[in-house]
């Protein structure tokens, strides 16, 4: 039972390139989350997935796109990348009784 | 739009003082509130989380209390030790399952 798995775990693009990060849950949730973090803000909400075939926009869906491509995985791209997507990535999925559990995360640098 | 905020973003104790984290919400929806630990390069882990229908839930050392009517929740760390050194994150969510994450708070305890 590995819970969330991310990958790549480290990233760096040009400006302009694309990539996706993938995202694994084996916990049979419904639910899964793309968010990035910042330093001194949070954790941002980037798109999710309330369950498989829907996805919807967060706080921050501008330049990226995702798929729930089935229940366990849950991708998210870059088209053209930009340096103010530089950030740490974090998917995550939901229990029943409405717990989040992350996975370790994707570093990305765009240059 | 919904927003959290959480106040201090730095706090520095003695280890075996106590440690005070608060945040306030906006939407009146929110019924649940977790509190997230981050180490360094490490990801987001919950710690505890309290839902609207009580007022303070403890566990060991720590402690979160409600005010419903205030949109106000706080994390109470007693006997801090050195490993309680981390980043803090709150947040607030409700049935539909997305999390408002508050900016974070830099726990340092000093032996």
């Amino acid at each position: 039972n590995a819970g969330v798995t991310q990958t790549p775990k480290f990233q760096v693009l040009k400006t302009g390139q694309s990539m996706t990060l993938q995202c694994a849950q084996d916990m049979n949730h419904n639910s899964m989350y793309w968010y990035r973090q910042d330093p001194g803000m949070g954790l941002r909400l980037i798109y999710y997935s309330a369950s498989e075939g829907t996805t919807d926009k967060g706080e921050v869906p501008n330049g990226y796109n995702v798929s729930r491509l089935n229940k366990r995985e849950f991708s998210l791209r870059l088209e053209s990348a930009a340096p103010s997507q530089t950030s740490v990535y974090f998917c995550a999925s939901r229990s029943d009784k409405n717990i989040q559990y992350f996975g370790a995360g994707t570093r990305l640098s765009v240059l | 739009g919904e927003n959290v905020e959480q106040h201090p973003s730095t706090l520095s104790v003695q280890e075996g003082d106590s440690a005070v984290i608060k945040c306030t919400y906006s939407d009146s929806a929110s019924n649940y509130f977790p509190w997230y630990k981050q180490e360094l390069g490490k990801r987001p882990q919950l710690i505890i989380d309290i839902r609207s229908n009580v007022g303070e839930k403890k566990d060991q050392r720590i402690a979160v209390t409600l005010n419903k009517t205030a949109k106000h929740f706080s994390l109470h760390i007693t006997e801090t030790q050195p490993e309680d050194s981390a980043v803090y994150f709150c947040a607030a969510g409700n049935q539909g399952g997305k999390l408002i994450f508050g900016q974070g708070t830099e726990l340092s305890v000093k032996p």
